[in-house]
């Protein structure tokens, strides 16, 4: 079946500090990639998604490119905030059946000033 | 401005009680999901419902149950056979088509009295 493995946290980095948050994926068939943010007591939001191999999707500062040669999909930003702390989840959509999306376990980010 | 609303916010369950939290949108969204959160271990899906008055099981069931009477509604009943039932609850909602991701609500926190 489709998993999505994702490093575990915490990871704590300093302000303006660069940001690689890895993930890869297993999946058949060619899935749609994404990153949620989730803020402390709050639900996910969508950050940015990818649906074909060498998109890069892009929001607030962080990227990501959609490798199908690698099945990765790393989460990056160049310089990043405190307000930035916050959990992200990778997650990939498949493209048959009811599209179950399948999520990784979560990486906690914490930016001191 | 549409999006989902769940409610309540904070949930309190008594021994042998069964409690049903709420799921609204208003996306006009045909698929929607329940997930289950609990400290590292992200997202398990408990049910979800491609289509009104139709729904599957998801990877977490068991002690569950749900209704899809109408296209915007989608609560999640937490039965007394639910023995460990303290967690986040999510509710997200997707057009099912292609590449669309999932909108989530801002969960509902069940504890036990």
């Amino acid at each position: 079946g489709d998993s999505v493995t994702q490093m575990e946290g915490p990871v704590t980095l300093s302000e303006e500090a660069f940001l690689t948050i890895n993930c890869t994926y297993t999946a058949t068939g060619y899935p749609s990639l994404f990153w949620y943010v989730q803020y402390p007591g709050e639900g996910l939001q969508l950050l940015l998604k990818a649906t074909k191999a060498d998109d890069k999707g892009s929001n607030k500062g962080f990227e990501a490119t959609y490798r199908k040669e690698t099945t990765s999909f790393h989460l990056e930003k160049g310089s990043v905030q405190v307000s930035d702390s916050a959990v992200y989840f990778c997650a990939l959509k498949d493209s048959g059946g009811y599209q179950k999306v399948t999520f990784g376990i979560g990486t906690k980010l914490q930016v001191i000033p | 401005d549409g999006g989902i609303t769940q409610s309540p916010k904070y949930l309190f369950r008594k021994e042998g009680q069964n409690v049903t939290l709420s799921c609204e949108q208003n996306l006009n969204h045909d698929a929607m999901y329940w997930y289950r959160q609990d400290p590292g271990q992200g997202l398990r899906l408990i049910y979800y419902s491609q289509i009104v008055n139709d729904f599957q099981k998801g990877d977490i069931a068991e002690g569950y149950s749900v209704s899809r009477e109408k296209k915007e509604s989608f609560p999640l009943t937490v039965t007394s056979a639910q023995k460990n039932p303290t967690a986040f609850y999510l509710c997200a909602s997707t057009t099912g088509k292609g590449n669309q991701p999932q909108h989530f609500g801002d969960g509902t926190r069940l504890s036990i009295l």
